[in-house]
């Protein structure tokens, strides 16, 4: 069974530039999350989607936003790219079960570099 | 707001010796705790996780402490190896549904030495 794919798994950007990032999780899950990874903050919680609707979302600007698709592939998109945007962003995706957190299965994320 | 605290922030071991790194919550509504290891270059991959109504489970080398009155939980790796040497996160979650979000804790580099 594949694992979480995610791509690219390196880019640079400059500021003020935007990115999108995506994800394709493993094959039945429909619960896609994000999370930004960075050596400061640790691993952030920035939106959650299942079966198409964003269930849940971070405390992150509006610049950051996402989306997914009706086969539970997902995007997300960070738009006029700040330095601090420079992170490890880690897709992970779950078989939800209700009343029953699913095991999160995370991907090996995308590095992106703000110049 | 950082609602799960994890110390230490990193932890060298003997070879052969117990790991112990502790976390801390203050949401009271978290019922799933589990625990996180990553090795340089990959994503994070569930370890063993417990929920609140056991105060122990054991995996192998790895065992989950619970405490709920204290809101306070470890990971205890016995007999320490080499390739356990990772970055480990605590995290905690709700786990009603819509609400299964995880907060981590910021992380442990754990160095095992011969």
């Amino acid at each position: 069974k594949a694992g979480v794919t995610q791509t690219p798994r390196y880019l640079i950007k400059t500021r003020g530039q935007q990115v999108t990032l995506s994800c394709s999780p493993i094959s039945g899950h429909r619960s896609v999350s994000w999370y930004q990874q960075t050596p400061g903050q640790g691993l952030q919680f920035l939106f959650e989607y299942f079966s198409e609707t964003q269930r849940n979302k971070g405390n992150f600007p509006g610049r950051f936003s996402g989306r997914q698709f009706s086969n539970s592939r997902s995007e997300m998109n960070v738009s006029t790219l700040e330095l601090g945007d420079s992170a490890l962003y880690l897709c992970a995706s779950s078989l939800i079960i209700t009343g029953n957190t699913g095991e999160l299965f995370f991907g090996e994320g995308s590095r992106l570099t703000v110049l | 707001q950082q609602q799960v605290k994890q110390s230490p922030q990193s932890l060298i071991v003997q070879k052969g010796g117990i790991s112990i790194i502790n976390c801390a919550y203050e949401n009271t509504a978290f019922d799933y705790f589990p625990w996180y290891q990553q090795f340089p270059g990959k994503g994070p991959a569930l370890l063993i996780a417990i929920r609140p109504d056991v105060s122990e489970k054991k995996e192998g080398r790895f065992t989950i402490s619970f405490n709920k009155s204290a809101k306070q939980f470890s990971l205890h790796i016995m007999d320490s190896q080499p390739g356990d040497s990772a970055t480990y996160f605590c995290a905690a979650s709700r786990s009603n549904f819509g609400n299964e979000k995880l907060t981590f804790g910021t992380g442990t580099r754990l160095t095992i030495i011969p």
